[in-house]
């Protein structure tokens, strides 16, 4: 069982839309961390959340919490190229030393 | 970003090969940490490394042998291994245990094949 659900699994978009990205969990999680790895590449940090139902916004970019704190979602506005990777979303738990990482969503933006 | 580096960051080896990955961190931090990634699956723990002492392995197989001389060096010894342990391997460092709330810096990774 996956602790870390993301969906969807894969997603071709063309450049200039809007997308959505989610990770679910049954379980609460005391952060979640998105990040963007690129083919041959280790993963980026992008935002970390840590409050029930908080926002943040990095440029075109739209993170939330959910207000359980059991999942979040990563929306992207006008989607560029350079948008193209593969975006993980990652947990800690309880004071747990463990980042428990989803499978990720690859996203592919066309020109 | 250069803040974690790791060498080689291609690796190819026979299973009666013994081979060694590196990791080196130039943030000041003092937790580092390895991950294994393969297709079709989530990225997996293998080892916690804070302050040089190990706080968490994993059940990772004793076919991987890590090794923490100092706070900014981290190793992964490697003997015997089996082609299903071809994967990307990733370090990772952060300024104290992730538990605590520290965010973890990635290195770009050492892509395994094993043959």
């Amino acid at each position: 069982t996956q602790l870390l659900e993301q969906s969807p699994q894969f997603l071709s978009i063309q450049e200039g839309e809007n997308l959505t990205v989610y990770c679910n969990s049954s379980s609460v999680f005391s952060s979640l961390q998105w990040y963007r790895q690129e083919p041959g590449e280790g993963p980026v940090l992008l935002v970390t959340v840590v409050t029930g139902g908080e926002v943040k916004k990095l440029k075109r970019l739209t993170f939330q919490f959910g207000d359980a704190r059991k999942d979040s979602s990563l929306h992207i506005t006008a989607a560029q190229t350079g948008d193209t990777g593969l975006y993980l979303c990652a947990g800690t738990q309880g004071g747990s030393e463990k980042l428990v990482f989803g499978k990720g969503t690859k996203l592919t933006v066309n020109p | 970003e250069t803040g974690v580096t790791q060498t080689p960051r291609h690796l190819v080896m026979g299973m009666t090969n013994k081979k060694s990955l590196k990791c080196e961190q130039h943030l000041g931090h003092n937790a580092m940490y390895w991950y294994k990634q393969s297709a079709k699956k989530p990225l997996e723990l293998m080892f916690v490394y804070n302050f040089k002492e190990q706080t968490e392995n994993n059940s990772v197989p004793s076919r991987f042998s890590p090794e923490c001389p100092n706070s900014s060096h981290l190793f992964l010894h490697l003997h015997t291994l089996q082609p299903e342990d071809s994967a990307l391997y990733l370090c990772a460092s952060s300024q104290g245990l992730t538990g605590a709330g520290y965010e973890q810096y990635f290195g770009p990774g050492t892509r395994l094949t094993v043959t």
